[in-house]
C-alpha cells in the first residue's frame, strides 16, 4: 500500500524559513517522479514543484521560483521542500504527490505565515 | 501556461442521478488530464487518469472521456458519499495546471 506522510510544517513569520519532508513507502520511490501541491484555506489546488524520478530535474511555479527548492533522497524514500522568504500567500496546507498526475497523496502538512 | 476551465463551479443534483462536468485546456493536451475527488478536510483522491483511464479500486459510475482541449467527468447513479468537489488537471506540461474546482452538492 503506497504511504506518503509530511512533516515540517508550522507557523512562520514572514521571511522566515521551513523545510517540508514526505516519507514514502509501498512503491519503489526512486522510479517515480514526485510532487507538492498545495490548498489555501477555502481554495483550490495550487501545483508547486515536481521532481524526477532521479532527482536530476526539478519544476517549480513561477510563484515559488527562486525561493523554493525541491529536492530527494532516494536512500530514505523521502522528497523534501526547502521554502526560503515565506510570503503571507504561501499559507496553506502542503500536500505530497506520488508523480505528475497525483497518483496518490499523503494528508498533507499545514503552513501558516503569519506575524 | 496552459489554464484549464472547468464548468460548472457548482451543481446541484439529487441521489440516483447522472451528472456530468466539463473540463477545457486552452490548448491541446493529447489525453494527459486526470480527475481529482476532494471531500471536505481530505485529501484529493485520483479518480480518472489519461483522459479516461479508471484509477484502481475507483468504481465503474465515474467514466471520464475526451481528448485535445475537451474533457468530462460523469457520474452516474449519484450516491452521498460522490457529494464533493471535483478537479480536472493537465499534466501535459510545466507548469501543472488545475482546474478551478466543481462542488457537487445535495439537491
Amino acid at each position: 500500500e503506497v504511504q506518503l506522510l509530511e512533516s515540517g510544517g508550522g507557523l512562520v513569520q514572514p521571511g522566515g524559513s521551513l523545510r517540508l519532508s514526505c516519507a514514502a513507502s509501498g512503491f519503489t520511490f526512486s522510479s517515480y517522479a514526485m510532487s507538492w501541491v498545495r490548498q489555501a484555506p477555502g481554495k483550490g489546488l495550487d501545483w508547486v514543484s515536481s521532481i524526477s524520478g532521479s532527482g536530476g530535474s526539478t519544476y517549480y511555479a513561477d510563484s515559488v521560483k527562486g525561493r523554493f527548492t525541491i529536492s530527494r533522497d532516494n536512500s530514505k524514500n523521502t522528497v523534501y521542500l526547502q521554502m526560503n522568504s515565506l510570503r503571507a500567500e504561501d499559507t496553506a496546507l502542503y500536500y505530497c504527490a506520488k508523480t505528475v498526475a497525483g497518483e496518490n497523496w499523503g494528508q498533507g502538512t499545514r503552513v501558516t505565515v503569519s506575524s | 501556461d496552459i489554464q484549464m476551465t472547468q464548468s460548472p463551479s457548482s451543481l446541484s443534483a439529487s441521489v440516483g442521478d447522472r451528472v456530468t462536468i466539463t473540463c477545457r485546456a486552452s490548448q491541446d493536451i493529447s489525453n494527459s488530464l486526470v480527475w481529482f475527488q476532494q471531500k471536505p478536510g481530505k485529501a484529493p483522491k485520483s479518480l480518472i487518469y489519461a483522459a479516461s483511464s479508471l484509477q484502481s479500486g475507483v468504481p465503474s459510475k465515474f467514466s471520464g472521456s475526451g481528448s485535445g482541449t475537451d474533457f468530462t467527468l460523469t457520474i452516474s447513479s449519484l450516491q452521498p458519499g460522490d457529494f464533493a468537489t471535483y478537479y480536472c488537471q493537465q499534466y501535459k506540461s510545466y507548469p501543472i495546471t488545475f482546474g478551478q474546482g466543481t462542488r457537487l452538492e445535495i439537491k
